[in-house]
């Protein structure tokens, strides 16, 4: 298993362009989510899914879209860069419990700089 | 009262010390409670889960006390490659377990030779 995947693992945008941050998993975990972490803010839920079809938004969703057409992908979109959004992106996935602990799965990040 | 609360440290203790990290959490009604470890420019990844009635993973040990909202984490015998962020995490889902995890924003230890 590949685990969880991202791509790209660092991009450089200018401020008002679009981009997307793909994640995949191949574990057939039915949750999915992606973070993103700035120094001294620790890692902020910016959306998240439950299943395929499914997305709801997370602490800081701003400027982000999200899909989740099959289990295996959840790509994030930013819709119009802006400097507020150079961070590190992690997306994450799990199994879905009822109640009780579960490992979520990170993948590597990936580094964003929007100049 | 922010809903996760670490101490952020640095950490700094010569090797073979023991160091304990401790968290609080604001929601009562918190089901599941973990550390993660992330390591310099690299993903988090699952230390330990804590347990109601506590539990020990070689040189970790994980503790919870709900009357008092916190978990602590326990390492004896610092080694070098302990060096490293920990962060305390919570999932607040009462009957589900769909709602996300909370993240504390982690605690840097640094093992010094």
């Amino acid at each position: 298993n590949a685990g969880v995947t991202q791509t790209p693992k660092f991009q450089v945008l200018k401020t008002g362009q679009s981009m997307t941050l793909q994640c995949a998993q191949d574990m057939n975990h039915e949750y999915m989510s992606w973070y993103r972490q700035d120094p001294g803010m620790g890692l902020r839920l910016i959306h998240y899914s439950v299943g395929a079809g499914i997305t709801d938004q997370g602490e800081v969703p701003n400027g982000y879209n999200v899909s989740r057409s099959t289990t295996e992908d959840f790509p994030l979109r930013l819709l119009s860069a802006a400097p507020s959004q150079t961070s590190v992106y992690f997306c994450a996935s799990s199994f879905r419990t009822s109640g009780s602990a579960y490992e979520q799965y990170f993948g590597p990040g990936t580094r964003l700089t929007v100049t | 009262r922010k809903e996760v609360e670490q101490d952020p440290g640095p950490f700094n203790v010569p090797e073979g010390a023991t160091v304990a990290f401790n968290c609080t959490y604001s929601n009562s009604a918190s089901q599941s409670f973990f550390w993660y470890r992330q390591d310099c420019r690299k993903e988090p990844k699952l230390l330990m889960s804590v347990y109601s009635s506590g539990n020990e993973d070689g040189r970790f040990t994980a503790q919870l006390n709900r009357a008092s909202q916190y978990i602590s984490l326990l390492i004896r015998d610092s080694k070098l490659s302990d060096s490293a962020t920990y962060l305390c995490v919570v999932n607040m889902a009462i009957n589900s377990g769909n709602t996300p995890l909370v993240f504390g924003k982690g605690t840097r230890l640094s093992v010094i030779a």
